[in-house]
């Protein structure tokens, strides 16, 4: 399967701590976006790459939250200091070259903090 | 903001076709119009997407009005596989843009 890949599928912390995703996008793909969806919602929209650079990032990223790409293709994806707020599915997709035509979404990382 | 207005719900029997209408009356030119859908616990997936000619691909068809305001996502033949939550997005496919997701219309297929 050469398909968008998130990792861990859940994650369960406490408030206070770190945590890290990691998202692995289909290979060719120069566009790599995270969204948040908590429950009865659609997908929020975090921030998102251009290969390695960072071109947008929502108000919602506040900065307790950095999002890399540091060779342009896998992204990780931090929150520090897990607030129960944060309890939400990250989403990362990817397309390819510049536009969204298509996004291509992985089966997301659920966040439940304690 | 998104763009557009879905009803919350609807249903439809097993192969029959699920007509899921959405309206956008302030599109602008440039901007398309994106379905995708949610299956519980899954990420969004790609349908189709259409600027003004109506749109047919092997999942589904759109079907867009003449002054571009609303368009209908068509499932000819729904089965079970198909309940999920569709969103009907607008969007430029400009460097600068994303797409940004609404609450949906859920679909529920009975049997």
């Amino acid at each position: 399967d050469t398909g968008v890949s998130q990792d861990p599928r859940h994650k369960i912390t406490k408030r206070g701590q770190n945590v890290t995703f990691r998202c692995d996008p289909i290979s060719e793909h120069n566009r790599l976006y995270w969204y948040r969806q908590t429950l009865g919602q659609g997908p929020e929209f975090l921030t998102y790459f251009q290969n390695e650079a960072q071109l947008e990032k929502s108000r919602l990223l506040s900065d307790r939250f950095s999002a890399e790409r540091p060779k342009g293709s896998f992204s990780t994806l931090e929150i520090q200091r897990t607030e129960q707020g944060d309890s939400a599915m990250y989403l990362c997709a990817s397309s390819l070259a510049a536009t969204n035509e298509k996004l291509f979404f992985g089966s997301g990382t659920q966040l439940s903090v304690l | 903001d998104a763009k557009t207005t879905q009803p919350p719900s609807m249903d439809c029997a097993e192969g029959r076709a699920a007509n899921l209408p959405c309206n956008h009356s302030t599109i602008s030119g440039n901007e398309y119009v994106y379905w995708y859908r949610q299956i519980h616990s899954q990420g969004p997936q790609y349908i189709i997407h259409g600027l003004k000619n109506n749109e047919t691909n092997e999942m589904a068809s759109l079907i867009i009005t003449e002054d571009r305001k609303s368009s209908t996502l068509i499932l000819p033949h729904a089965t079970l596989r198909d309940t999920a939550v569709y969103y009907c997005i607008v969007s430029d496919t400009g460097a600068n843009s994303k797409l940004t997701f609404g609450k949906g219309i859920t679909l529920s297929v009975r049997p």
